[in-house]
């Protein structure tokens, strides 16, 4: 059973506009969630990470929003940029835990010029 | 650059041979991963290790084996390769003691086809 899922495998949005990842989670003992950014024939790499203490958190044009009550997270990238297109995983940890995530299939972001 | 790398990062080899990926870090992470990434799939957890010697088994451990002598190297061996485990390798390490510990930095990969 998918404990982290990303229910839009792609998603596709004009350079300069937001772009908006979601992410859900079923898991009630996650209380720390990362986001990973991947290009093709590369690892993937930490872009921001939040936790359950807060709702919010920001880093330059990045933000991720938590909403606890709905098991409910998102990216917003704003404004969007081509260099942005990759594929996006969402992850989830339990703080105190065994040091393991747990990721999402990913959603593939396209910004178009 | 977390100072992560892996060997080989292209292997092709048959099926019902052994196969050995390394991982080896130079920032002396805790926390070893190894995952599998495949369509559809995302990043499955394979093995990891908690320290020298510590290890414990993923999602998808069956098939795999690890092991971890030194701080820096953490190895995956699949001891007969199948079709099925034709994927793209991924380790990563976590732990510093500076970030938190499931902050996990990732290597370039390994694609691993077996025919």
């Amino acid at each position: 059973d998918q404990q982290v899922k990303q229910n839009s495998p792609s998603l596709s949005v004009q350079e300069g506009r937001i772009s908006i990842l979601n992410c859900d989670y079923t898991n009630s003992m996650f209380d720390y969630f990362l986001w990973y950014k991947k290009y093709p024939a590369e690892g993937p790499t930490f872009l921001i990470s939040i936790s359950s203490i807060k709702d919010k958190n920001e880093d330059g044009r990045f933000t991720v929003f938590l909403n606890k009550s709905a098991k409910h997270l998102s990216l917003h990238i704003v404004p969007s940029q081509p260099g942005d297109s990759a594929v996006y995983f969402c992850a989830a940890a339990t703080q105190g835990g065994s040091e393991k995530l747990v990721f999402g299939k990913g959603t593939k972001l396209t910004v178009n010029p | 650059d977390a100072g992560i790398t892996q060997s080989p990062r292209h292997k092709v080899t048959e099926t019902g041979t052994p196969v050995t990926l390394r991982c080896h870090q130079t920032e002396n992470h805790r926390y070893m991963y190894w995952y599998r990434q495949d369509p559809g799939h995302g990043l499955r957890l394979i093995h990891y290790s908690y320290g020298v010697k510590d290890t414990d088994k993923g999602e998808v451990s069956d098939g795999y084996s690890v092991s971890r002598s030194k701080t820096e190297d953490f190895l995956l061996t699949l001891e007969s390769a199948t079709s099925s485990q034709t994927s793209v390798y991924f380790c990563a390490i976590s732990g510093t003691g500076i970030h938190p510990s499931y902050e996990q930095y990732f290597g370039p990969g390994t694609r691993l086809t077996v025919t």
